[in-house]
């Protein structure tokens, strides 16, 4: 079975500080992506950044970055120098390599204050 | 940048109503989706297709029927809508392997049924 799990259901940070979201994924497919999107107050979701599973180096994509462990199964993200455009929901999602369909958790509300 | 266009963007229809939703992207991607978002399940599978004429059965796909007729268009059909398919839905696509190797997503159709 594939699984993605994000136990987080909000997060509340002041604006220039860091935040990480936690995700657990679950898997029996050898060779998998992980992705992060985001989804503003529009209802607009959009992608931010992806981490294939044979990559050994943490994904890095302007002030986000991911912390990938593998044998935890876990898959980090990190803002930094959070900005008040940032809060939105956050959604962890998987794609194993054996289909073609990605898997979402529920998803992490990120409100940032000033 | 990846385009993928919903209609209508609101629909509201009554109990046993027929509604179809429209989804058409423009980047020759082969796979297409179609998922529901409801507060507390995060995003969640309904149908999906690889091809024109190709279908594929998601996680939630009852009540549902899906087309795709053309590589640009997918449509979501419900035939006999009740109050519990209230909910926002969206339409993705990727090209899975390729250069970009994600999902797109549209802007999301509201549907209420009441």
């Amino acid at each position: 079975a594939q699984k993605v799990t994000q136990t987080q259901t909000s997060i509340s940070v002041v604006e220039k500080t860091t935040v990480t979201m936690d995700c657990v994924y679950e898997t029996r497919d050898s060779s998998y992506f992980l992705f992060w999107y985001k989804q503003t107050a529009s209802g607009e979701i959009v992608f931010l950044i992806r981490q294939d599973s044979y990559k050994k180096e943490n994904a890095t994509v302007g002030h986000y970055s991911l912390n990938f462990q593998k044998p935890k199964s876990s898959i980090g993200l990190i803002i930094t120098a959070t900005q008040i455009e940032d809060s939105a929901v956050y959604f962890c999602a998987m794609r194993g390599n054996s289909n073609n369909r990605i898997f979402f958790g529920d998803g992490t509300q990120l409100v940032v204050k000033p | 940048e990846a385009a993928v266009t919903q209609s209508p963007r609101n629909k509201v229809t009554v109990t046993g109503g027929n509604v179809t939703l429209s989804c058409r992207q423009t980047n020759s991607h082969n796979y297409m989706y179609w998922y529901r978002q409801d507060t507390g399940h995060g995003l969640r599978l309904i149908h999906y297709s690889y091809g024109a004429g190709n279908l594929q059965i998601g996680d939630v796909p009852d009540g549902y029927k899906a087309t795709r007729t053309t590589q640009e268009d997918f449509f979501l059909l419900l035939e006999l809508a009740s109050p519990s398919q209230t909910s926002l839905y969206f339409c993705a696509s990727s090209d899975w392997g390729g250069s970009q190797n994600t999902l797109y997503f549209g802007a999301g159709t509201r549907l209420s049924v009441l």
